[in-house]
């Protein structure tokens, strides 16, 4: 059983560029996060997905933030014109949970892409 | 809002000492959940323990144990006798009602750097 997997590791990239990453979720996990954690915090949390559907944003993801998991598999997010403020690790992580169900199933995450913004 | 607080944000112990990192959580809802995740240095959290708000009774994973108290909303956790493979940030996390919303979008708190010297 392999665990989430997330690509690339690392991105450096130059303040206004686009950036994308992916995330592949544990294969029979139906729900999907986002977080982004900066350096000496916690991870807040950016989005989340049901399958296919993205269910929740948090104000955190501006407008230049986009994410996508097209069939309900993996997942990417995209930011548009990066900004210096955008550096961080963002971090993927899956659960189990059935559609319109209540739980509260514990989060697998993956290594992470930690972005630097020059 | 529910909010997730962990006042040590550094703790040095020497090997084969025991060591409580402390967790004091807020929300408006009876219903949650409480995590601990761990944080090597390669950087992927790692699940520990998921505790209900219903269930009060302490838990105990080898040199792990974990001490949740309604009384002063604290979710605490022991490593007995540490060991230099400990060293890690420690995160604590809530889930509740309110951010079910997010089918149990986690709320962090800024979590514990411990480090075991030999």
């Amino acid at each position: 059983d392999t665990g989430v997997s997330q690509d690339p590791r690392h991105k450096i990239t130059k303040r206004g560029q686009n950036v994308t990453f992916r995330c592949d979720p544990i294969s029979e996990h139906n729900r999907l996060y986002w977080y982004r954690q900066t350096l000496g915090q916690g991870p807040e949390f950016l989005t989340y997905f049901q399958n296919e559907a993205q269910l929740e944003k948090s104000r955190l993801l501006s407008d230049r933030f986009s994410a996508e998991r097209p069939k309900g598999s993996f997942s990417t997010l995209e930011i548009q014109r990066t900004e210096q403020g955008d550096s961080a690790m963002y971090l993927c992580a899956s659960s189990s949970g059935l559609a319109g169900v209540v739980s509260y199933n514990e989060q697998f995450f993956g290594p992470g892409t930690r972005l630097t913004v020059l | 809002a529910q909010k997730v607080t962990q006042a040590q944000t550094e703790i040095s112990v020497v090997e084969k000492e025991d060591v409580t990192l402390d967790c004091v959580y807020e929300t408006r809802d009876t219903t949650y959940y409480l995590f601990w995740y761990k944080q090597p240095p390669s950087g992927e959290l790692v699940f520990l323990i998921r505790r209900n708000s219903f269930d009060e009774q302490n838990e105990i994973s080898g040199r792990y144990s974990w001490n949740f108290q309604k009384s002063t909303s604290s979710f605490n956790f022991t490593i007995t006798a540490s060991q230099v493979v400990d060293s890690a940030v420690y995160f604590c996390a809530l889930s509740d009602r309110h951010s079910n919303n997010a089918g149990n979008m986690l709320t962090f708190g800024g979590g514990t750097r411990l480090m075991v010297k030999p």
